[in-house]
């Protein structure tokens, strides 16, 4: 099946730096998704970007379908940005299966 | 708009017993998918419902179980628990976007403690 590979693993950020997620993946998808599970384990959906770049205040994600990978930028991180970022990525087989990421673990410092 | 909603929140159960657990999405959805999260294995896909019936299923063994009722809202079932089912159930429901992929919306999750 589809393999979902997402770098770094751990990041540790200072308050205000910038980082760049990457999220890898194996076989062509219908679509993909970026989320945040904090701390409460509550998942958050930040981007549905198939395709193209687009911008959500601080954040920001492309996809580069063709070449199968996802970016996630973070600017001027806040320690609010800490927990889990997972990628996601959605084939179509009957239905529509999604398959996640190990996800990367995001710790900002104050 | 109401969120997704899911419970219990938490729930304790010994091995061999079974559960059910509840999803309600959000109004106007139509399809709900249920995920196991667990610190070893990750996010794993469970099953998929659209309109009460299931379009796509995960690897996991029969025991784990759901149906959709006409409401939209879901239900998962677990028989004959074990250790290993402990993990943070969580349900999406979703809408279709241009070009056909469902955008996912998630509730709190359920964390079931097997003992």
């Amino acid at each position: 099946g589809i393999q979902v590979e997402q770098s770094p693993p751990d990041l540790i950020l200072q308050e205000g730096a910038n980082s760049t997620l990457r999220c890898n993946f194996s076989d062509s998808v219908n679509n993909l998704q970026w989320f945040h599970q904090n701390p409460w384990g509550q998942l958050i959906n930040l981007f549905y970007i198939p395709s193209g770049t687009k911008q959500n205040g601080r954040l920001s994600a492309t996809t580069v379908a063709t070449e199968r990978y996802s970016l996630l930028y973070i600017s001027s991180s806040q320690t609010t940005d800490s927990g889990v970022y997972f990628c996601a990525v959605g084939v179509l087989a009957g239905g529509f299966k999604t398959i996640f990421g190990a996800g990367t673990r995001l710790f900002v410092k104050a | 708009k109401a969120g997704v909603t899911q419970t219990p929140r938490y729930l304790i159960k010994t091995r061999g017993q079974q559960v059910t657990l509840s999803c309600s999405p959000i109004s106007g959805h139509r399809s709900v998918s249920w995920y196991q999260q667990t610190p070893g294995q990750g996010l794993q896909f469970l099953f998929e419902y659209f309109s009460e019936t299931q379009r796509n299923k995960g690897n996991f063994p029969g025991r784990f179980s759901g149906r959709q009722f006409s409401n939209s809202r879901s239900e998962m079932n677990v028989s004959t628990l074990e250790l290993g089912d402990s993990a943070l159930y969580l349900c999406a429901s979703s809408f279709r976007q241009q070009g056909g992929g469902e955008k996912l919306f998630f509730g709190s999750g359920t964390q079931l403690s097997v003992l």
